[in-house]
């Protein structure tokens, strides 16, 4: 099946400091998907990204779709205590049935000190 | 907008019994759900893939007559565990999108724990 290789696989930071968490595959995707779930709770969608190179920000969080389709990557600017949690990618592909699904990194287990 | 609801949050049951989860999209119309499983501290892991009025498609692995999937209107599947046992408690989560293209958004989950 398919993978994402994502990383880091945690970070420990202090509060303030800017982050940066990426994905990567060995397959092209339509759409890439950044999620972040906390504790004994579904994941919220962060940021979608549809095109090639596209970058999109969404308040201090900022990521992009890579060129080549097979890549991206997320930051957080001035990490705040709140921003703790496990960020993951997402890849989207149409499947053989027809509809969209995802494929998910390992995620990333960000810690903030304060 | 795009809110997933999921009930319930959390259920204790006796190995043996079937649990039934709900999963609803409170303001949009569904014509597919997702339904995922997940292990502490692991990804989540599809199981299958739910579609208004026909038959769920299910992931390599997962056992049909183990894991039911009804989606019988736009707003509503559920997934049934039957005759369940300690193996099958996990996190299981669904998903709905507003579109066939469109990102999914998630529920918060159903805590599953088989005595």
């Amino acid at each position: 099946g398919q993978q994402l290789n994502q990383s880091p696989q945690s970070m420990f930071i202090q509060e303030g400091e800017d982050v940066s968490m990426n994905c990567t595959s060995s397959s092209i995707f339509n759409t890439w998907l950044w999620y972040k779930q906390e504790p004994g709770e579904g994941p919220v969608l962060l940021i979608a990204l549809y095109k090639a190179g596209e970058l999109t920000s969404n308040g201090r969080l900022t990521a992009q779709f890579g060129i080549t389709r097979k890549d991206s990557f997320l930051n957080i600017s001035a990490s705040i205590p709140s921003d703790v949690g496990i960020y993951f990618c997402a890849g989207q592909q149409v499947s053989g049935a027809g509809s969209y699904q995802l494929t998910f990194g390992k995620g990333t287990k960000l810690s903030v000190i304060p | 907008g795009a809110v997933v609801s999921q009930h319930p949050s959390w259920v204790i049951c006796k190995s043996g019994t079937s649990v039934k989860i709900e999963c609803r999209s409170l303001d949009f119309q569904a014509t597919t759900m997702f339904w995922y499983r997940q292990f502490p501290k692991q990804s989540l892991m599809l199981m299958a893939t739910s579609n208004e009025g026909s038959k769920a498609t299910y992931e390599q692995g997962v056992e049909k007559d183990k894991f039911l999937i009804n989606h019988a209107s736009l707003t509503l599947s559920t997934l049934t565990v039957t005759s369940a046992h300690p193996e099958d408690s996990s996190f299981y989560i669904c998903s709905a999108s507003t579109g066939l293209s469109q990102p999914q958004h998630f529920g918060d989950g159903t805590r599953l724990s088989i005595l």
